[in-house]
């Protein structure tokens, strides 16, 4: 079966701009989570949706949103950007026996 | 608060030999979950192993082995006869039990095999 895709797998952005980017889980998961990773800070977590509601919310700005479709899919806003938000974005879908991640948006900001 | 501790940052070894990574844990929950995920280059996490906090058995997988034991509150990964392939940054996650909470991972230990 189809895994977790990620789109677009690399983005670049300047300054102030927003993005969005798409996490499409595999079918049947109805949980996505969404984690940043940096060199500086390693893998952190975002947020979780489960069936369209935000379950939980890692120590991001506001800036940072998300929100989960009928079928599963899931967006996540990154809203005036600034240079320390580059970094790679990894979206997991989860059903009760673990995680499976995607390849991850690469996002740079100049 | 949960805490993954991955005190070795890079590792180098050379092929076919045996290489252990360490990963030590924070956690008050009494039950919880540990992973261990493997990233290649292309960024991918993999997974390869979800234990149990209350199974303490140790696990083998082909090359790969990992024992986990509570009392030192650690749980670490062994490649037997390491190969090129190998090579890549390795993570530690914890979890608790309850599901949507987040996995809190290492630092990760980025593993070289050299040929």
């Amino acid at each position: 079966k189809a895994g977790v895709t990620q789109t677009p797998r690399y983005l670049i952005k300047t300054r102030g701009q927003q993005v969005t980017l798409s996490c499409s889980p595999i079918s049947g998961h109805r949980s996505v989570s969404w984690y940043q990773q940096t060199p500086g800070q390693g893998l952190q977590f975002l947020f979780e949706y489960f069936s369209e509601t935000q379950r939980n919310k890692g120590n991001f700005p506001g800036r940072f949103s998300g929100r989960q479709f009928s079928n599963s899919r899931s967006e996540m806003n990154v809203s005036t950007l600034e240079l320390g938000d580059s970094a790679l974005y990894l979206c997991a879908s989860s059903n009760n026996y673990g995680y499976t991640f995607g390849s991850g948006t690469r996002l740079t900001v100049v | 608060a949960q805490k993954v501790t991955q005190a070795q940052t890079e590792i180098s070894v050379v092929e076919k030999e045996d290489v252990t990574l360490d990963c030590v844990y924070e956690t008050r929950d009494t039950t919880y979950y540990l992973f261990w995920y493997k990233q290649p280059p292309s960024g991918e996490l993999v997974f390869l192993i979800r234990r149990n906090s209350f199974d303490e058995q140790n696990e083998i997988s082909g090359r790969y082995s990992w024992n986990f034991q509570k009392s030192t509150s650690s749980f670490n990964f062994t490649i037997t006869a390491s190969q090129v392939v190998d090579s890549a940054v390795y993570f530690c996650a914890l979890s608790a039990t309850l599901p949507g909470t987040p996995l809190v991972f290492g630092k990760g230990t980025r593993l070289s095999v050299i040929a």
